[in-house]
């Protein structure tokens, strides 16, 4: 199994749209929780932090399931700009300074 | 601002051929790490370093060597490339448990 799971979608929708992603971990331990946006050939950057208690950042919302070892990503009023692949960063099962992520969901959004 | 930089962006190699993908960050962050990232697939984590003189392997080693002399540089070296290490290769840095900043990212292509 791997440490970190996402659906690849694409998920496709129109502008306006609520979407929402899910990412499973393996690692019970694990403590440290991210959401990145990466566009077609570009690095990686940092979308938000994902606490225990949830947090928003304007139109996303992420959020922290412990007992079912997952987290979400909701984005609300979905405008053309957020059409992107969304990787889940998890640290790793054997050491909190490994950050493993997922494969990533692709989003696509639109007119 | 310069941030993590990384060098080569482009490079092709024959198989067998050896060279060193540089990357140095001047934010004095402790954690650098390198990833690859092949088609439709997410970053893997190669080597990753808490620190000057510490260095340690990530999900998929084999065929890397790293070193960590200073704060600052955190070099990728290939010994002898083969066509499976054909891809995209970012470099990363941040405080330890803190936001990822990566690099632009190398392509490499070994025929």
């Amino acid at each position: 199994r791997k440490e970190v799971e996402q659906d690849p979608g694409p998920f496709n929708v129109p502008e306006g749209a609520t979407v929402a992603f899910n990412c499973t971990y393996s690692n019970s331990a694990s403590q440290s929780f991210f959401w990145y946006r990466q566009d077609c050939r570009k690095e990686p950057k940092l979308l938000m932090s994902v606490y225990s208690s949830g947090n928003e950042d304007g139109r996303f919302t992420a959020q922290l399931n412990r007992a079912s070892q997952y987290i979400s990503l909701l984005i609300r009023d979905s405008k053309l700009s957020d059409s992107a692949t969304y990787l889940c960063v998890v640290n790793a099962m054997d050491s909190s300074y490994k950050l493993i992520f997922g494969s990533g969901t692709r989003l696509l959004v639109r007119p | 601002n310069a941030g993590v930089t990384q060098t080569p962006k482009f490079q092709v190699l024959k198989t067998g051929q050896s060279m060193t993908l540089q990357c140095a960050q001047d934010m004095n962050h402790e954690y650098m790490s390198w990833y690859r990232q092949d088609p439709g697939m997410g970053l893997r984590l190669i080597h990753y370093s808490v620190g000057a003189g510490i260095t340690d392997q990530g999900e998929v080693p084999n065929g890397y060597n790293v070193s960590r002399s200073t704060t600052e540089d955190f070099p990728l070296r290939l010994l002898s490339a083969a066509p499976s290490q054909t891809s995209v290769y970012f470099c990363a840095s941040s405080y330890v448990g803190g936001e990822l900043f990566f690099g632009e990212g190398s392509r490499l292509t070994v025929l």
